[in-house]
Formats: structure tokens, sequence, C-alpha cells
């Protein structure tokens, strides 16, 4: 089956820093979610970008399909930020049940 | 209005008994889906369920776990006799069409003592 990886694993900032997390999928898929993962477990939907470049506020992402990978920044880190980052995939079959990366843990100091 | 709601949010049970967790995704989602995180791992899938029947389903959804969806708006999984490997974090997702993105609930954390 499809493997995600994600990098870092781990990623710890000072308040007001930028960051970049790289996600790599291992076959070519037609769309791709970024979820944030709060301290309290939810699982917060912050993209959904199958190729290009979306932005949001103080995050954006960028997808490029034909090389396998997305990428998702991260400006003007704030502490409200930290939690576990996720990249998901969906397996092209059937009902397209999605795929989560290994996740990068972001946690933001003051 | 969110698009998934799940309850409970915490649900603690003694090994052995039975669990229902419910979703309520919007009304013009049909693709639902039911994920599972143990405690610091990543999330994985357990069951996807469309025109009420289970399209399909990982090894982790064995003879223990069941879904349906009884009334057109609840989405239930149900754990016939749980066990300590059970307790984990469960999602629900939905979405109107395959090829769109899924929606969560906030999950229902299971805790099996």
């Amino acid at each position: 089956g499809i493997q995600v990886e994600q990098s870092p694993p781990d990623l710890i900032l000072q308040e007001g820093a930028n960051s970049t997390l790289r996600c790599n999928f291992s076959d070519s898929v037609n769309n791709l979610q970024w979820f944030h993962q709060n301290p309290w477990g939810q699982l917060i939907n912050l993209f959904y970008i199958p190729s290009g470049t979306k932005q949001n506020g103080r995050l954006s992402a960028t997808t490029v399909a034909t090389e396998r990978y997305s990428l998702l920044y991260i400006s003007s880190s704030q502490t409200t930020d930290s939690g576990v980052y996720f990249c998901a995939v969906p397996l092209n079959t059937g009902f397209q049940k999605l795929v989560f990366g290994t996740g990068t843990r972001l946690l933001v100091s003051p | 209005e969110p698009e998934v709601t799940q309850t409970p949010s915490h649900q603690v049970t003694q090994m052995g008994q039975e669990v229902i967790l419910r979703c309520v995704p919007i009304s013009n989602h049909l693709y639902f889906y039911w994920y599972r995180q143990i405690l610091g791992q990543k999330v994985e899938f357990l069951v996807s369920f469309y025109n009420n029947e289970i399209s399909e389903k990982s090894e982790i959804f064995d003879d223990q776990f069941s879904v349906e969806r009884p009334d057109g708006s609840n989405f239930t999984l149900k754990i016939r006799s749980t066990k300590l490997e059970d307790s984990a974090m469960y999602f629900c997702a939905a979405t109107r069409d395959s090829n769109q993105p899924q929606h969560f609930g906030d999950g229902t954390r299971l805790s099996i003592l």
C-alpha cells in the first residue's frame, strides 16, 4: 500500500518563528489533506490540496503531485499552533479511505 | 453547525462490556468512515460505509466490531466485548463525495479498564 512519511518528526520553535513541514507519499494521489491535532485530540482540517498552493492566514500549503510531496508552511508561529500535524492521502481504490502520515509534533514556546 | 458531531466525548468501560460510539453527520453526507488512533500513534482506518453497507474494512475491524446507520442520521460503531487494546481515540468522518475532503468529528476517547 501507499506509504506516507512526514518530516521532521519533532520540531521546537520560539514564538514568532517560521517553519516548513514536509509530507512525502510513495504513489500518485488525487488529493491530500493536512490536519492539526490540538492538545485535546481534535483533528482540525487545515487544507484540502490536491495540487498547487493555498493560503489561510499564517498557514499555507503546497502540493507537487508529480513529485509526490506536500509542504505546510507556518509563519509567525504562536503557542496555539502547538500540537501534531498530519497529512493524509486517499487510497485510490473504492471509497478513498485516508492513509495518514506519521505526523510532526510541534511545540511553540513563548 | 459542525459537519460531524460525535458522542460521547469520553467513554470509560470495563473490559468485556459492549460500547456504542455515535456520530451524526450533516444530512448531505453520503460516505462515512471510522478511524482509530491509539495514544501517541498515527490515525488508522477502520471501516467505510456507503449506501447502508460496509464498503471496505481493515484487518483491525474484526468480528467484535460492527457499524450501522439505524435511522438515516446516526452512524454508530459498536464494539461487542471490549479489550484493553481497544483503548484509543475513535474518529468518525463523512463526505458528500468520495473525491471531496473528509470532515472529522471531535472524536470519542475510549478507555477500557
